[in-house]
């Protein structure tokens, strides 16, 4: 079955470490996005790209870094510069072709839960 | 002020009863979702829509493009029904705008 598996599911950091959660899809989708979920808010928008080798910032992207190496794979790097990275993080892709192929529709992975102690 | 607000933020509901939540967004949209958030955490979505109504079992969306306003009624409900909705809308580009959820608990 096509989808998004992301892992690990939770992770617990200490304080000034790098950590990097996976996000792999096998949905043949040219973007994928990474969102924050924090309690009372809407997702926020982290880094997403369009295709492989490109990539761009999203509203909070201060503190994360990514990668697009190949089409299925976009890890996503929290770094020590992250001041509040106790968070849950979703990955998500989509089609980029027209409204026919879903486009507009969000695939998104089961999450991963960051905690940092 | 978010582009997308929803109502209400918690809903308790009897098992069997109709169930509606709103959505209002303040933005120029291509369309606007319904995700469905249970406690595990994965995001599905429910539905896509531009104009009109659809339906889904006992689930049904509509939209008011000149109002800006969206509703996702529930018939029916029952207890799996508990979990956290969530209107988005997507604009062109890559910009999705999310509300911040209704979470619903559907009590036997």
């Amino acid at each position: 079955d096509g989808g998004i598996t992301q892992s690990p599911k939770y992770l617990f950091r200490k304080e000034g470490q790098n950590v990097t959660l996976s996000c792999e899809q096998n949905l043949n989708h040219d973007a994928m996005y990474w969102y924050r979920q924090d309690p009372g808010q809407g997702l926020r928008l982290i880094y997403y790209s369009q295709i492989v080798n490109d990539f761009q910032k999203g509203d909070i992207a201060e503190g994360y870094s990514v990668s697009r190496e190949k089409k299925e794979s976009f890890p996503l790097t929290v770094t020590s510069a992250q001041k509040n990275p106790t968070a849950f993080y979703l990955c998500a892709s989509r089609p980029t072709g027209g409204a026919a192929s879903g486009a507009n529709v969000l695939t998104f992975g089961a999450g991963s839960r960051l905690t940092v102690l | 002020k978010n582009e997308v607000e929803q109502s209400p933020q918690n809903l308790t509901a009897q098992e069997g009863e109709f169930i509606t939540i709103n959505c209002s967004y303040s933005v120029g949209i291509s369309a606007l979702h319904w995700l469905q958030q249970h406690p595990g955490g994965g995001i599905v979505s429910l539905f896509m829509l531009s104009s009109g109504k659809k339906k889904h079992g006992r689930l049904i969306a509509t939209i008011n493009i000149q109002e800006k306003h969206s509703s996702l009624h529930i018939t029916a409900s029952h207890p799996r029904d508990s979990a956290v909705y969530i209107c988005a809308v997507s604009r062109t580009g890559n910009q999705f705008y999310f509300g911040t959820g209704t979470s619903l608990t559907v009590i036997p």
